[in-house]
């Protein structure tokens, strides 16, 4: 597609749920990026994937996330157990290659709400 | 490890103000070094770049130096809008295939 693609918009669940959020990438972007926003703050790093090597999953903050991509298609990241800190805007963004290449684009985001 | 520090805001300004945001970086390597801005509602874009040292990047009137001895890169704009109100983060990527963002600076523009 022509830009980043994520869903759902919006999505509110209760206390210990599991959710599962969708990335579709711009085509042919080999880096995928999944950060967290918290209402009022920066930028949150989780979990990023490059081409078929391992992923870093440095940023996740808990065991009860985990996110899948397969090869440098779709991504989905998915929360157990849904705690009411979870509640934040879900970013997704791609990337291809180095240095002046590595411009990210963002989608517009998953703003989940824990209830 | 590699790292981005911000000014913290909010920084509010009057219209037709200078606007200076701080940005400085620790890298192993030699990063590519972005800004990037959030408008109310709307989703993160690239505002400007810059991929070496002394390398100015500008956009929308905005500018920022790439300054290799102070590690900074800081974010100015000589005349402030209100439709420049957003949230704007400093950015770095090593060439290791992942980029670093800042906490966020906020914006507010008074008329």
């Amino acid at each position: 597609g022509a830009g980043v693609s994520q869903s759902p918009s919006n999505k509110v669940t209760e206390k210990g749920k599991d959710v599962e959020l969708r990335c579709d990438p711009i085509s042919g972007h080999t880096a995928l990026y999944w950060y967290r926003q918290r209402l009022g703050q920066g930028l949150e790093f989780l979990i990023y994937f490059q081409g078929n090597s391992a992923p870093d999953k440095s940023g996740l903050p808990s065991d009860r996330f985990s996110a899948e991509r397969t090869g440098e298609s779709v991504s989905t990241l998915t929360i157990q157990r849904t705690q009411q800190e979870d509640s934040a805007v879900y970013l997704c963004a791609s990337s291809l290659g180095t240095g002046a290449r590595t411009e990210a684009f963002f989608g517009q985001g998953t703003r989940l709400t824990v209830v | 490890g590699d790292s981005v520090t911000q000014m913290e805001g909010p920084v509010t300004l009057s219209e037709e103000a200078f606007l200076t945001i701080n940005c400085t970086y620790t890298a192993t390597g030699y990063p590519s070094l972005f800004w990037y801005v959030q408008y109310p509602g709307e989703g993160l874009q690239l505002l400007l770049k810059a991929t070496k040292a002394d390398d100015k990047g500008s956009n929308k009137g905005f500018e920022a130096t790439y300054r290799k001895e102070t590690t900074s890169f800081h974010l100015e704009k000589g005349s402030v809008q209100v439709s420049d109100s957003a949230v704007y983060f400093c950015a770095l990527d090593t060439g290791g295939f992942k980029t670093i963002f800042g906490a966020g600076t906020r914006l507010f523009v008074k008329a």
